[in-house]
């Protein structure tokens, strides 16, 4: 199936510094990408929908300004948390749907990257 | 609003059947997907139904009933391996973005 990769899978960083987490589809091109954020124990909340070539579109509730997405390429977006604070600490990941006929779409996900703010 | 509810965890034993359930109200509705997820790793894709009735795929099976805005998973033979959390998720626009589910924590014991 296809893949999608996360880097860093894993940082620490002191309050008040960014954070740029990068999410990269490796056997196929994804003119879409979605962040989600992950608190322990709870479900996967879409935080945001990349579009390549284009502004990202943020759910409600998401601050644009602290989350910021760029898809420069059809392989490769990146989320960068500014000025992190410790309640920002959680699990990202990134995915990319594939579309396949008669299939509907079929995400692949990241394995995700942990994020710990002290 | 959009809500998927789930039942927050399932016991069962190695070798058993266990069904978890999803019920769904979303604004739009084009599909019903559902994920694994195991402590610390990413979802993986499992099933999708688009339309009404059972898809099989080896040991799990996922049903859909559109007109009831309910659908479940089926895991048969259960092994250790499957003890994770389950989400099931909606498409609802034509975007691709999903919804996910609550999420259900499936404890499988010998």
């Amino acid at each position: 199936g296809a893949v999608v990769s996360q880097h860093p899978s894993w940082v620490i960083c002191k309050s008040g510094t960014s954070v740029k987490i990068e999410c990269r589809s490796l056997d196929f091109q994804a003119t879409t990408m979605f962040w989600y954020r992950q608190f322990p124990k709870q479900s996967l909340m879409l935080m945001a929908t990349s579009n390549e070539g284009s502004k990202a579109t943020y759910e409600q509730g998401v601050e644009k300004d602290k989350f910021l997405i760029n898809h420069a390429s059809l392989t490769l977006s990146t989320l960068t948390v500014t000025s992190a604070h410790p309640e920002d600490s959680s699990f990202y990941i990134c995915s990319a749907p594939e579309l396949r006929r008669g299939r509907g779409d079929t995400q692949y996900f990241g394995p995700g990257t942990r994020l710990t703010v002290l | 609003g959009q809500s998927l509810e789930q039942p927050s965890e399932v016991t069962a034993v190695e070798g058993a059947i266990v069904q978890i359930n999803c019920t769904y109200q979303t604004s739009g509705f084009y599909g019903l997907s559902w994920y694994q997820q195991h402590d610390g790793g990413a979802p993986t894709f499992l099933s999708y139904n688009a339309l009404d009735g059972l898809e099989e795929t080896g040991r799990f099976s996922s049903f859909l009933s559109r007109s009831d805005s309910y659908g479940y998973l089926l895991l048969q033979e259960l092994q250790m391996k499957d003890s994770a959390s389950y989400f099931c998720a909606v498409r609802s626009s034509g975007f691709q973005k999903l919804v996910f589910g609550t999420g259900t924590r499936l404890l499988v014991s010998p």
